[in-house]
C-alpha cells in the first residue's frame, strides 16, 4: 500500500519569498512521484515527476523538487514566488504496478501575498 | 496536441434526472480514470479503465453511478438518478500504461455538476 501526506493544507508566502510545499510518501517499493498544480476552475496540470533518474527534478514555472529516500520526502520548492503561483498543489505517488494508479495527497492551497 | 476533452463543462440538473458526462482521452493513451472533487472529500478516484476494460470500480459511490468505455477514444460516466450530494467537479484523466512509462496522468478541464 502507498500513501502521501502533504503537511499544511494552506501555505501563505509573500511575493518574492521562497515557496516550500511539503510531501511525504509511504511506499513498499521505490516510487514514482509527481507534483500537480490546479488553478481555479481548471484541471490538474503536471508540474514535475521523479522517476529515479535524478533526485533533484526541475519542472515548469521554476519549480523543483528533491527526492530524499532517507526522509521519504519529495518537497516542492521555488526560490521566488509570483502572484501567478497562487493555486492548489497536489503530491502523488504511483504504485509502479501494471495498473499505474496514482495516490494523491489532500492538497496544499498556496496563497501569495503582495 | 489536443489534451483530454470533457463535455459538458457545466451541467445543472434537477434531482432524479439522468446525467451523462463524456470524456475523450489523449490519442494513444490506454488508461482512463474518472475522479470526483469536492471541498469535503477532496479528489476521489471513482473508476479506471485499462485498454477499455474496467479494472477497479471500487470508488464508485453506489449503483446509481455507471461508467463505460466502448472504444479507446470515448468514455462516459452516468448518474441515474442524480441527487444533490452528487454535486461536484468530475475529472477525466488519461495516461499511457506501457513499458517505460511512469504513470503520469493528464487531466481534462472537468465537468462542474450541480444537482438541485
Amino acid at each position: 500500500a502507498q500513501s502521501v501526506t502533504q503537511l499544511g493544507s494552506h501555505v501563505s508566502v509573500s511575493e518574492g519569498a521562497l515557496v516550500l510545499l511539503r510531501c511525504n510518501y509511504s511506499s513498499s517499493v521505490p516510487p514514482y512521484l509527481f507534483w500537480y498544480v490546479q488553478y481555479p476552475n481548471q484541471g490538474l496540470q503536471l508540474l514535475l515527476k521523479y522517476t529515479s533518474a535524478a533526485t533533484l527534478v526541475k519542472g515548469i514555472n521554476g519549480f523543483e523538487a528533491e527526492f530524499k529516500k532517507s526522509e521519504t520526502s519529495f518537497h516542492l520548492t521555488k526560490p521566488s514566488a509570483h502572484m501567478s503561483d497562487a493555486a492548489e498543489y497536489f503530491c502523488a505517488v504511483s504504485d509502479r504496478s501494471s495498473a499505474r494508479q496514482l495516490t494523491f495527497g489532500s492538497g496544499t492551497q498556496l496563497t501569495v501575498l503582495p | 496536441d489536443a489534451g483530454v476533452i470533457q463535455s459538458p463543462r457545466h451541467e445543472v440538473t434537477e434531482m432524479g434526472q439522468e446525467v451523462t458526462l463524456r470524456c475523450k482521452p489523449i490519442s494513444g493513451h490506454n488508461s482512463l480514470f474518472w475522479y470526483r472533487q469536492t471541498m469535503m472529500r477532496g479528489l476521489e478516484l471513482l473508476i479506471y479503465f485499462n485498454n477499455n476494460v474496467p479494472i477497479d470500480d471500487s470508488g464508485m459511490p453506489e449503483d446509481r453511478f455507471s461508467a463505460k468505455m466502448p472504444n479507446a477514444s470515448f468514455s462516459t460516466l452516468k448518474i441515474q438518478p442524480s441527487e444533490p450530494r452528487d454535486s461536484a467537479v468530475y475529472f477525466c484523466a488519461s495516461s499511457l500504461n506501457a513499458g517505460g512509462s511512469y504513470g503520469e496522468q493528464y487531466f481534462g478541464p472537468g465537468t462542474r455538476l450541480t444537482v438541485t
